[in-house]
């Protein structure tokens, strides 16, 4: 346990509307990430930031922003849920200074866009 | 861009018998990281094994050991001795050095039969 808590655990929203999730650490970690998991790709990486206001796209970014204020804190939004963003969202964080080390995991968030 | 295969959708094994989950990767690095993660039904991600690309020795963590094959680029999980409480998706993931993409493969679903 890294002390990660995502919320909400469960959502489901309409689409076109807008979604904000929420990844919080304990442990002052400087890099955080955001993956989506869906059946037959594994985990896929959306944002991270490496540190506060500092972030970077990922893989499959199209479709969301992240914001990171706090170091604690690192927020995922979809501006306009579409139904294809529905899917699991996990929040991980590095415990290395430069991101090049073993990453822990959230416990989720399912998100279904209806 | 690099790329995680994991050829065995699914796979069962008695408890306490031995399996071997494989995996291959794509990539043109030479350093890098290899590792194998868990997900329970919880759907929690646990790290399970981490193998860094310098190292040739495998990497050992109680019943799990990995077969690192860097020519081959293969990195194969073994898991002896078979608990119930090891069914669970299982998930081998990439990441080059000093890069915060990790790669994740689609995922082995183990069941454990009593």
């Amino acid at each position: 346990d890294a002390g990660i808590t995502q919320s909400p655990r469960h959502k489901v929203t309409e689409t076109g509307t807008p979604v904000t999730l929420r990844c919080h650490q304990t442990e002052n970690h400087r890099y955080m990430y955001w993956y989506r998991q869906d059946p037959g790709h594994g985990l896929r990486l959306i944002h991270y930031s490496y540190g506060v206001k500092d972030t970077d796209k990922g893989e499959v970014s199209d479709g969301y922003s992240v914001s990171r204020s706090k170091t604690e804190d690192f927020l995922l939004t979809l501006e306009s849920a579409t139904s294809s963003q529905t899917s699991v969202y996990f929040c991980a964080i590095s415990t290395g200074t430069s991101g090049t080390d073993t990453q822990y995991f959230g416990p989720g968030t399912r998100l279904t866009v209806l | 861009a690099q790329t995680v295969t994991q050829s065995q959708p699914e796979m069962s094994v008695q408890e306490a018998e031995t399996v071997t989950l494989s995996c291959t990767y794509d990539t043109s690095e030479n350093n890098y990281y290899l590792f194998w993660y868990k997900q329970p039904p919880s759907r929690q991600m646990i790290l399970v094994i981490r193998q860094e690309a310098y190292k040739q020795q495998n990497a050992t963590e109680n019943r799990f050991s990995v077969n690192f094959q860097k020519a081959a680029k293969s990195f194969s999980l073994k898991i002896s001795d078979s608990q119930l409480g090891d069914t669970a998706m299982y998930f081998c993931a990439f990441m080059k050095y000093n890069n915060n993409d990790m790669r994740f493969g689609a995922g082995t679903r183990l069941t454990v039969k009593p």
